[in-house]
């Protein structure tokens, strides 16, 4: 199994402004999976990020507004451009397969 | 494309009752099918997976048969506890149209009353 963690754990943040969280794995990994839960809601994948390449993105899911880093095979970030509060949410990564996946433990934003 | 249905939430049950979460599924392919759980406070964990029709998932007192005639996974317990209070979550992955991506459901609030 993989171990993840995400930086920060939570952050409130100003409308406007942006935010990047952090993303590491103790192992080398091919793919890595931004995804967001907002509240009391289930799990969208926002993308895939491979490294050595540009990330894909999901319907509904734009560069300008998620723009992704994968500058090596156990590390990615993901900025949270020009919050708003609908951007409040508990952002995931994870690594893996199809055969399995394996969680960070989220990083909770709220946007006022 | 593929996706994922499963009971409403939340489901409230008392200590010792038998627990059945349903899920059906929607894919093209073979997919492999998962629950996942999400404790109060904490990240995703996969709790049990099957990979092929038939196979059956099992951990912590938790089983799934893949039943690809049905296409259904449903999460049984026999005997619940309070600790298994949570959000589950069941998901599929590897179908033609979803690839390594996984695909989710709403999710079911579980709680265990003492």
């Amino acid at each position: 199994s993989a171990v993840i963690s995400q930086k920060p754990s939570r952050d409130i943040c100003q409308r406007g402004t942006s935010l990047t969280i952090q993303c590491q794995v103790d192992s080398q990994v091919t793919m890595m999976f931004w995804y967001r839960q907002q509240p009391g809601q289930s799990l969208t994948l926002i993308a895939t990020a491979n490294q050595g390449s540009e990330a894909t993105y999901e319907s509904g899911f734009v560069i300008d507004k998620f723009p992704i880093s994968r500058p090596n095979l156990t590390f990615s970030t993901l900025t949270v451009s020009n919050m708003s509060p609908e951007d409040s949410s508990i952002y995931l990564c994870s690594v893996g397969d199809q055969e399995t996946q394996y969680f960070g433990p989220g990083t909770r934003l709220l946007v006022l | 494309g593929d996706s994922v249905t499963q009971m409403e939430g939340p489901v409230t049950l008392s200590e010792e009752a038998f627990l059945t979460i349903n899920c059906t599924y929607t894919a093209t392919g073979y997919p492999s099918l998962f629950w996942y759980v999400q404790y109060p406070g904490e990240g995703l964990q996969l709790l049990l997976k099957a990979t092929k029709a038939d196979d059956k998932g099992s951990n912590k007192g938790f089983e799934a048969t893949y039943r690809k005639e049905t296409t259904s996974f449903h999460l049984e317990k026999g005997s619940v506890q309070v600790s298994d209070s949570a959000v589950y979550f069941c998901a599929l992955s590897g179908g033609y149209s979803s690839a390594s991506k996984i695909i989710f459901g709403s999710g079911t609030r579980l709680s265990i009353r003492p």
